[in-house]
C-alpha cells in the first residue's frame, strides 16, 4: 500500500531564512508526488508536483521540491521564508495511475515564519 | 472561473441524524473526491466519483454515501451521525483528459461539522 510520512510535527524557521518540509514516501511502482498548503479555515491548494523528470521540482510561491530516489524523499523547500509562508504542509502520492482523486496524505507539517 | 464550492460552510447537528453536504466542482471537471480532515486521523479519503459513477472508496463504513449527477455536482449524505463524524469535509474536483493520470486536485473550502 501506498504511504507517506512527515516526521515533523511543527518546523519554527526565521523569516528570511531556507527553510525544508521533510516527506518520505513508500510506493509500489512509480511515484506521483504532490505537496499542497493549508491556511486556517480554507481547503487545501496545490503547490507542486512530481511525475516524471528532474528530480528539482518547481512549485508555486517559491516553493520547490527535491525528489530523491534511493532515500525515497520528496522535501519541500523554499530559499527564503515568509512570516505568510506559515501554514499547514501535506506530501501526498496518488494511490494509483488509474486513481486520480484518491490521495494518501502524509499527517501534515506545520510550518512557523517568525518575523 | 469559480472555484470548488462547497455548501454549508457549517453545520451543527445531534447524534442519530443525517446529514447532506453538497459540492459544485470547478466547471468542465468531471472528477469529485471526498475527504475527511480529523485533527486526529488528519486527511482520509472517502471516495471518488466520475461521470456519475463511483470509482473509489476509502474504508469507511456505509453511513457514509455519496453521489454525483450530470452536470457533476456531488453530494455525500452521512446518516446516523456519531459524535465520531465531526470533522472538516473536503471536496475536491479535477480535470482529466485523456491518456492524462496526474491532475492536481482543487479543493473547497470544506463543511465543518459537528456533531453534539
Amino acid at each position: 500500500a501506498q504511504s507517506v510520512a512527515q516526521p515533523e510535527d511543527q518546523v519554527n524557521v526565521a523569516e528570511g531564512n531556507p527553510l525544508t518540509v521533510k516527506c518520505t514516501y513508500s510506493v509500489s511502482g512509480n511515484p506521483y508526488l504532490f505537496w499542497y498548503v493549508q491556511y486556517p479555515n480554507r481547503g487545501l491548494q496545490f503547490l507542486l508536483k512530481y511525475i516524471t523528470g528532474d528530480n528539482l521540482v518547481k512549485g508555486s510561491y517559491g516553493f520547490e521540491a527535491e525528489f530523491n530516489k534511493s532515500q525515497t524523499s520528496f522535501h519541500l523547500k523554499k530559499p527564503s521564508a515568509l512570516v505568510s509562508d506559515s501554514a499547514l504542509y501535506f506530501c501526498a502520492v496518488r494511490d494509483s495511475p488509474g486513481n486520480t482523486g484518491k490521495l494518501i496524505f502524509g499527517q501534515g507539517t506545520t510550518l512557523q515564519v517568525k518575523p | 472561473k469559480a472555484g470548488v464550492t462547497q455548501t454549508p460552510r457549517y453545520l451543527i447537528k445531534t447524534r442519530g441524524q443525517q446529514v447532506t453536504l453538497s459540492c459544485s466542482p470547478i466547471s468542465g471537471h468531471r472528477s469529485v473526491s471526498w475527504y475527511q480532515q480529523t485533527p486526529g486521523q488528519g486527511l482520509q479519503f472517502l471516495f471518488e466519483y466520475f461521470s456519475e459513477t463511483q470509482r473509489n472508496k476509502g474504508n469507511f463504513p456505509g453511513r457514509f454515501s455519496g453521489r454525483q449527477f450530470s452536470n457533476s455536482r456531488s453530494e455525500m449524505n452521512v446518516s446516523t451521525l456519531e459524535l465520531g463524524d465531526s470533522a472538516l469535509y473536503l471536496c475536491a474536483s479535477s480535470l482529466e483528459v485523456q491518456g492524462g493520470t496526474n491532475e492536481k486536485l482543487f479543493f473547497g473550502s470544506g463543511t465543518q461539522l459537528s456533531v453534539l
